[in-house]
């Protein structure tokens, strides 16, 4: 069965410092994965995600993933944390092999203090 | 292409009235998955619809709640009776399938949501 565990429900950051938030998952396949980000009062936005090709992922407004399959993990993470990165972050594991039905975290909220 | 669109943004009903929610998927998308956000929690997957099927409904509660997606037109999830505990952010998603069989390219693109208060 596929699970996807964020082990954080809350990370406090400082401006211009780096931020990590972290994912396991568990998966009876090699998995799609992804990390969505929610703004209070709108939408998800899909940030990136890992589909067997390279291991390490870039996605939008700085952030990047490291698939690495021996520790089961998913970690999102930003060199330099921007005001504008405090939202609700999400990571997602797919619910089928075709990569059409996802299962996600409970979510990890990231407050960035000036 | 004006993305996945979800009327309303807001909706309050009485304990006991009916909700009816739409989505309307993104052009030339046919899978739909409706999703249900609960205070604290993360986001659960309840359906998953293609055109006049539902394909995966093991997230759906067994009662009250019902979801449609028809030849032409939105996606509808209704619930029926509603009560307090069924205050929630309800996203709907979309996506196409690219190729045959087995694809990891697919993305799903998600609506702003409604959500749904019971007084």
């Amino acid at each position: 069965a596929q699970s996807v565990t964020q082990l954080d429900s809350h990370v406090s950051v400082s401006e211009g410092t780096p931020v990590l938030l972290r994912c396991n998952y568990s998966s009876s396949y090699s998995p799609s994965l992804f990390w969505y980000v929610q703004h209070p009062n709108k939408g998800l936005q899909l940030l990136l995600k890992y589909t067997s090709a390279a291991t390490l992922v870039k996605g939008i407004n700085g952030f990047e993933a490291e698939f690495k399959k021996s520790e089961t993990s998913f970690h999102l993470t930003k060199p330099s944390a921007h005001m504008s990165d405090a939202a609700e972050y999400f990571c997602v594991v797919s619910l089928n092999q075709a990569g059409t039905a996802l299962i996600f975290g409970k979510g990890t909220t990231l407050s960035v203090s000036s | 292409n004006a993305g996945v669109m979800q009327n309303p943004r807001h909706l309050v009903r009485r304990r006991g009235q009916e909700a009816r929610l739409r989505c309307s998927p993104m052009k030339g998308h046919s899978h739909v998955y409706w999703y249900r956000q609960l205070p604290e929690e993360g986001l659960k997957f309840m359906v998953y619809l293609q055109k006049e099927n539902i394909i995966d409904e093991s997230g759906m509660p067994k009662e009250r709640f019902s979801a449609e997606f028809p030849k032409e037109g939105p996606s509808i999830l209704r619930i029926q009776q509603v009560v307090r505990g069924d205050s929630a952010a309800y996203f709907c998603a979309s996506s196409t399938i690219s190729g045959t069989g087995v694809s990891r390219n697919t993305e799903a693109f998600f609506g702003q949501g409604t959500r749904l208060t019971v007084v």
